[in-house]
């Protein structure tokens, strides 16, 4: 799986919005991106997931950029259960492999 | 609906002895996976289920570890003559094994083990 950059940390105030940046510059063209998130003493749960255009589910959004290079979640509202470290993870859409994470962005949340 | 279990939730063991972890999978999920996440390291591949096929074992650390899964279902990871860097949490995944693109995996919230 291709390698991804995020950064080791971002804080945000509760209530607004938080853009969570991730660099794929080497991302293949049928890599899919996916985010998963680990709460404190939890285990990781999926966020969210997209290929080429902009998703949104019921946690967060996703905006990829034009050349795949890049993506950023977004939380519209970030409350203080969304505190939890951000992983970035590049996919291929076949065969069943192992998530391969990386040290992912830690967000905190300030009341 | 249940989720991933796992137990025991801690363990506490001294070096040199065998501990067995426990995972119960999301019921009708053919994929399960083990990590292991140490202290302010991240989530490390330990091992890989899929249906019937041989298990992808590329991501043990030593031939201490091994895992079986046992009917499909619930699956154990054995560490043997446990040394202190073993000292992690265990955590375990399942998925239905569909195509990677769309396979979330759901994960127990962990084993944390301490080698004293």
């Amino acid at each position: 799986d291709a390698k991804t950059t995020q950064p080791n940390s971002m804080e945000s105030n509760e209530e607004e919005p938080v853009h969570l940046p991730c660099n794929h510059s080497t991302i293949s063209g049928t890599d899919y991106i996916h985010w998963y998130r680990q709460l404190p003493s939890q285990g990781p749960e999926y966020v969210i997931h997209g290929l080429t255009s902009n998703v949104n589910n019921r946690m967060a959004s996703l905006a990829i950029a034009e050349d795949r290079k890049s993506s950023t979640l977004i939380l519209h509202r970030a409350t203080l259960r969304d505190a939890a470290v951000y992983y970035c993870i590049l996919r291929l859409p076949y065969g069943n492999t192992p998530l391969v994470f990386g040290k992912g962005t830690r967000l905190s949340v300030i009341a | 609906g249940a989720g991933v279990s796992q137990s025991p939730s801690n363990k506490v063991t001294e070096k040199g002895k065998d501990v067995e972890l426990r995972c119960d999978p999301i019921s009708g999920h053919t994929a399960l996976y083990w990590y292991r996440q140490s202290l302010g390291q991240g989530l490390e591949f330990l091992i890989y289920f899929q249906g019937n096929s041989a298990p992808d074992k590329s991501g043990l650390p030593s031939d201490r570890f091994s895992a079986e899964r046992t009917g499909g279902s619930v699956s154990t990871l054995t560490i043997q003559r446990t040394q202190q860097e073993d000292s992690a949490v265990y955590l375990c995944a399942s998925s239905q094994g569909g195509p990677r693109h769309t396979d979330t995996q759901y994960f127990g919230p962990g084993t944390r083990l301490t080698v004293l």
